[in-house]
């Protein structure tokens, strides 16, 4: 089944531990993306790649860092976190072209204390 | 750059009603649009889309049409059902901006009652 795979779905942490939010896909898709959603706000871009080891900013990218060596898979890294990081992340990915839909995961809730 | 501004929620509607949610963008170039819907605990899935002016993306009985003239895309469905209730997210990808990404609206929920 083609999906986008996100782990994990909860995640509660402390100030200042660093953890890793992994992202994976199975769709041979060269974009991929972080998001960020809080109430208000809607989905804002964290980071972005649009192929292996070519990685972007988005809107939002402070306190966060992406990798991209290999295709399938882009993890969110948060080095230390902090509490206004607290939120529900998404991961997606797609195709390259013009009229490709993006493909969400089904979300990580971070819980930063 | 690129915006989507679309209908402030929530909505509340009751079962077999009508829904209009209003989507207006501007972008650069020639963009493609989305409605993406987000079932609650779930990721954001699409919805419809369109390519070019006059295209109408439908499915699930759920239909919106892409306005050049007055640069919406605006969903609308004839008779909602409870399992109708989500999240709604209008959103363009502009590749005449130079770049492959999203620009989303920031949302509108829907209730549906019984």
């Amino acid at each position: 089944e083609a999906q986008v795979t996100q782990n994990p779905r909860y995640l509660i942490t402390v100030t200042g531990k660093k953890l890793t939010v992994t992202c994976s896909q199975n769709m041979n898709h060269e974009y991929m993306s972080w998001y960020r959603q809080d109430p208000g706000l809607g989905l804002r871009q964290i980071y972005y790649s649009m192929n292996v080891e070519v990685t972007d900013k988005g809107d939002v990218p402070e306190g966060y860092k992406v990798s991209r060596k290999e295709k399938r898979n882009f993890p969110l890294i948060l080095e230390s976190p902090s509490p206004n990081q607290t939120s529900l992340y998404f991961c997606a990915s797609s195709l390259l072209g013009d009229n490709s839909p993006l493909h969400f995961g089904n979300g990580t809730r971070l819980t930063v204390t | 750059g690129d915006s989507v501004t679309q209908m402030e929620g929530p909505v509340t509607l009751s079962e077999e009603a009508c829904l209009t949610i209003n989507c207006t963008y501007t972008a650069t170039g020639y963009p493609s649009l989305f409605w993406y819907v987000q079932y609650p605990g779930e990721g954001l899935q699409l919805l419809l889309k369109a390519t070019k002016a006059d295209d109408k993306g439908s499915n699930k009985g759920f239909e919106a049409t892409y306005r050049k003239e007055t640069t919406s895309f605006h969903l609308e469905k004839g008779s909602v059902q409870v399992s109708d209730s989500a999240v709604y997210f209008c959103a363009l990808k502009d590749s005449g901006a130079g770049s492959y990404q999203l620009t989303f609206g920031k949302g509108t929920k829907l209730s549906v009652i019984p």
